[in-house]
């Protein structure tokens, strides 16, 4: 099975910064890649998909890029309701698996 | 307003069985495939399993292959997740979640609760 590594596993960072969260895929994934953020209590949300399309209604300051085996999530200014948690998922090749998830904290 | 409603879960013993049930609504349920996702206290999402909307393909992550059985009933609007021979690291908060745009995970109910303890 394929296995996704996202870095850094937590994040601190203040209102306004830009923050980048990585995952790695264990083997070759072409773009089958999603992005979602989890804020406690709440339910997970699509952020990006195809490795760098963004969902609608999803704000512009986050974007995907990469392909292959290693993406990005970028937070280019970042607001105080992103701190959440974040996780890549593989999509369309089985068995689907998500990313440890990484927690962006308030700085 | 789609949605996707989630029950079923409970307090279970090591070896218990247990039927989740999903029921969508604000959609045409039979043109989505569906997950069933789960996050344990504390930690990570984990995937479960798919159905394809007319039921013929089928997935499972490896720990529940063979204890877990994923179905669908169309003419209801109805995802369920039939687990067995359950273990305490099945304990977990179990979404059912509709597959949308380019195979991403688009719309996701509220969660059930499942807690496997003696």
């Amino acid at each position: 099975a394929i296995q996704l590594t996202q870095s850094p596993s937590s994040l601190s960072a203040s209102v306004g910064d830009r923050v980048t969260i990585t995952c790695r895929a264990s083997q070759g994934i072409s773009r089958a890649l999603a992005w979602y953020q989890h804020r406690p209590g709440k339910v997970p949300n699509l952020l990006i998909y195809d490795a760098s399309s963004l969902d609608s209604g999803v704000p512009s300051r986050f974007s995907g890029s990469g392909s292959g085996t290693e993406f990005t999530l970028t937070i280019s200014s970042l607001q105080p309701e992103d701190f959440a948690t974040y996780y890549c998922q593989l999509i369309n090749i089985y068995p689907l698996t998500f990313g440890q998830g990484t927690r962006l904290e308030i700085k | 307003e789609v949605e996707l409603v989630e029950s079923g879960g409970a307090v279970v013993q090591p070896g218990g069985s247990l039927r989740l049930s999903c029921a969508a609504s604000g959609f045409a349920f039979d043109d989505y495939t569906m997950h069933w996702v789960r996050q344990p206290p504390g930690k990570g999402l984990e995937w479960v399993s798919l159905i394809t909307w007319d039921g013929d393909g089928i997935h499972y992550e490896d720990s529940v292959e063979g204890r877990f059985t994923i179905s669908r009933d169309n003419s209801k609007n109805s995802l369920y997740l039939q687990m067995n021979s359950l273990r305490t690291e099945d304990s977990a908060l179990y979404y059912c979640v509709r597959e949308g745009i380019r195979d991403a995970l688009d719309v996701w109910g509220q969660g059930t609760m499942v807690t496997v303890s003696s």
